[in-house]
């Protein structure tokens, strides 16, 4: 099925271990996103990437890095993992007809 | 920053009506969608309007946009107990990422 695959689905890690997530959409999109769910707060945009080659700062992206490795995939780095940032994190592409998610990573920082 | 208001919680029987409600602060925000998260899962794309519309209906769910007053509602016919999950209004102006509420959880019972 086409759409938006993201791995690992869970993961837990030990404060300052380092990990990457990943993420590939088949839909051509050229804009890529990282938002990060927490409850009782919606989901707040980490990083994006208006199309391959560029990325920019959304509203959260203290403690993380990305890179659009193609047009296809888009990675988030936490290189020194922090309890603050146990989360669910989706990864999101778009076209002017909108958003399509990822099913989400569950990450848990102890 | 723009932002996007909601309920957090809404409790209905089934067979009723239920309606989610936002409000929105950006004047500029020319798409609105309405995405449903099932527990552990991702957002699902339920429906959207756009801003030069007032309503748009599709099957049991009806969108009423009231733009002079950055009003949106999600009119849900008939709930079922399958429609229990978490709704998320969010927005954008088309030149800037989408914006999300904090989502309202829907439950609906028996």
């Amino acid at each position: 099925n086409a759409g938006v695959t993201q791995t690992p689905k869970f993961q837990v890690l030990k404060t300052g271990q380092s990990m990457t997530l990943q993420c590939a959409q088949d839909m051509n999109h050229n804009s890529m996103y990282w938002y990060r769910q927490d409850p009782g707060m919606g989901l707040r945009l980490i990083y994006y990437s208006a199309s391959e080659g560029t990325t920019d700062k959304g509203e959260v992206p203290n403690g993380y890095n990305v890179s659009r490795l193609n047009k296809r995939e888009f990675s988030l780095r936490l290189e020194s993992a922090a309890p603050s940032q146990t989360s669910v994190y989706f990864c999101a592409s778009s076209d002017a007809y909108g958003y399509t998610f990822g099913s989400g990573t569950r990450l848990t920082v102890v | 920053g723009e932002d996007v208001e909601q309920s957090l919680f809404l409790s209905v029987r089934e067979g009723d009506s239920s309606v989610i409600n936002c409000t929105y602060t950006d004047s500029s925000s020319t798409y609105l969608y309405w995405y449903k998260q099932e527990p552990g899962a991702g957002l699902q794309l339920l429906t959207y309007i756009f801003s030069n519309m007032d309503m748009k209906q599709d099957q049991r769910l009806t969108v009423l946009l009231n733009k002079k007053d950055k009003h949106l509602s999600l009119r849900i016919a008939d709930t079922q107990t399958g429609d229990s999950a978490i709704y998320f209004c969010a927005e954008t102006s088309g030149y800037s990422t989408l914006t999300f509420g904090k989502g309202t959880m829907l439950l609906v019972s028996p």
